[in-house]
């Protein structure tokens, strides 16, 4: 099983500013890498797939970067509904698809 | 507009046995692979099983393999999940996710709300 490490577990961030989530992997899963992101009680939002490509209708300010084993996800300019908990996924290693355990960004 | 809609959860007895549904709307259901996910309470996601656009193939994760089934039913636009034999460990909000291909990409484009499987005695 491919294992899924993201840092930090938590990241504290102001409005405005540029985050930066990191997700590394066991063992290298090429572009096969999707982030997600899940706000308290709803279901996840696919946010970037294929390690870099945005999904339909997510904003500009969400980009994503990396491949092999280390990929990050990065938010130009925080706003309010950015804070939630982010999680990465690999799919490389298919039907084995494994998941991170997640950033929880929060407002600093 | 792509609508997943579960039911079926529940408070169950350990060993005993759940069928979840997940009624999809809004799209071609036929076209495109399914998936279940899975997330306890306070944790992270798990990939549950995933289901081709026929229903021929089929794969399980091993924490469930030969208690949990994967079907559909294409001319009823639904996706279900047998879940026998249930243990406390199996608790967990599970989500039917559809995925961004017909040639099971694994990776999910749209959710469900999810519905809330607790097994306790």
């Amino acid at each position: 099983e491919i294992v899924m490490t993201q840092s930090p577990a938590t990241l504290s961030v102001s409005p405005g500013e540029r985050a930066t989530l990191s997700c590394r992997a066991s063992q290298s899963v090429r572009s096969k890498l999707a982030w997600y992101q899940q706000k308290p009680g709803q279901a996840p939002r696919l946010l970037i797939y294929s390690a870099s490509t945005r999904a339909t209708g997510i904003p500009a300010r969400f980009s994503g970067s990396g491949s092999g084993t280390e990929f990050t996800l990065t938010i130009s300019s925080l706003e309010s509904e950015d804070f939630a908990v982010y999680y990465c996924q690999q799919y490389n290693n298919w039907p084995s698809i494994t998941f991170g355990q997640g950033t929880r960004l929060e407002i600093k | 507009q792509v609508q997943l809609v579960e039911s079926g959860g529940g408070v169950v007895q350990p060993g005993r046995s759940l069928r979840l549904s997940c009624a999809a709307s809004g799209f071609t259901f036929s076209n495109y692979a399914f998936h279940w996910v899975r997330q306890a309470p306070g944790k992270g996601l798990e990939w549950v099983a995933v289901i081709s656009t026929d229903g021929r193939d089929l794969y399980h994760a091993d924490s469930v393999k030969g208690r949990f089934t994967i079907s559909r039913d294409n001319s009823k636009n639904t996706l279900y999940l047998q879940m026998n034999t249930l243990r406390a460990e199996d608790t967990a909000v599970y989500f039917c996710a559809k995925d961004k291909t017909a040639a099971a990409a694994y990776y999910f484009d749209s959710w469900g709300q999810g519905t809330l499987v607790t097994v306790s005695s």
